[in-house]
């Protein structure tokens, strides 16, 4: 069974400083990992996917098999970052992406 | 394209009524997706289509629930009877390929009084 754990609902940090969402899954084959943001009060839009490996908006996020982790990381967080993260997995010959609860990203002044 | 168009974007219903929410995915989707979500419990998937064919509504939270997808381009959820707890904001998705990047709809927000 597909399963993926966002262990923190709330994360707050200051403007400038570093953040990590973390991601953790489980799945017995080839995992395919997302990362999906949802501003305020706007429709999910795919922030990345592992197979890219881009940077976009100053995220990165990178697979890691052996701990099973795909962490959401930027090294200076900015106030429009602030929203609500989902870590999403997919793979083989699932149409279907299982998404975790996710995380609200609070970036203070 | 549009995008995924969901309609209504605000629904304001009563106990016991029936309640229909519309999708039109992205022409050339072959896959689409209904997902609740609320507060307490995240994102849920609650059922989804490929090539306009149920795959799994494993998700569907009750009988009162279904969904249908006459067609490529046209899927409804509907509720008969709704209830309070079914207040939530309801997203439709779509997809092209398998595994593939979703696009969401900008959702139906419900609230059943």
């Amino acid at each position: 069974a597909q399963r993926v754990t966002q262990p923190e609902k709330l994360l707050s940090v200051f403007k400038g400083a570093p953040v990590e969402l973390k991601c953790n899954y489980s799945y017995s084959g080839s995992p395919e990992l997302f990362w999906y943001v949802q501003y305020s009060r706007q429709r999910l839009q795919l922030l990345l996917r592992h197979i890219s490996r881009e940077s976009i908006k100053g995220f990165t996020a990178d697979l890691n098999k052996g701990e099973t982790s795909f962490h959401l990381k930027k090294p200076f967080a900015q106030e429009e970052d602030s929203a609500m993260y989902y870590c999403a997995l997919g793979g083989g010959s699932n149409y279907k992406l299982t998404f975790g609860k996710g995380t609200l990203l609070t970036v203070n002044p | 394209d549009a995008g995924v168009i969901q309609s209504p974007r605000h629904e304001v219903t009563e106990m016991g009524q029936e309640v229909t929410l519309r999708c039109k995915p992205i022409s050339g989707h072959n896959s689409l997706f209904w997902y609740r979500q609320t507060m307490m419990r995240g994102l849920e998937l609650l059922i989804y289509f490929n090539n306009n064919v149920p795959i799994d509504d494993s998700g569907m939270p009750e009988d009162r629930f279904s969904a249908k997808m006459p067609n490529a381009s046209f899927s409804t959820l509907k509720i008969q009877p709704s209830e309070p707890r079914d207040s939530a904001v309801y997203f439709c998705a779509s997809s092209g390929q398998i595994g593939d990047e979703q696009f969401f709809g900008p959702g139906t927000r419900l609230t059943v009084l």
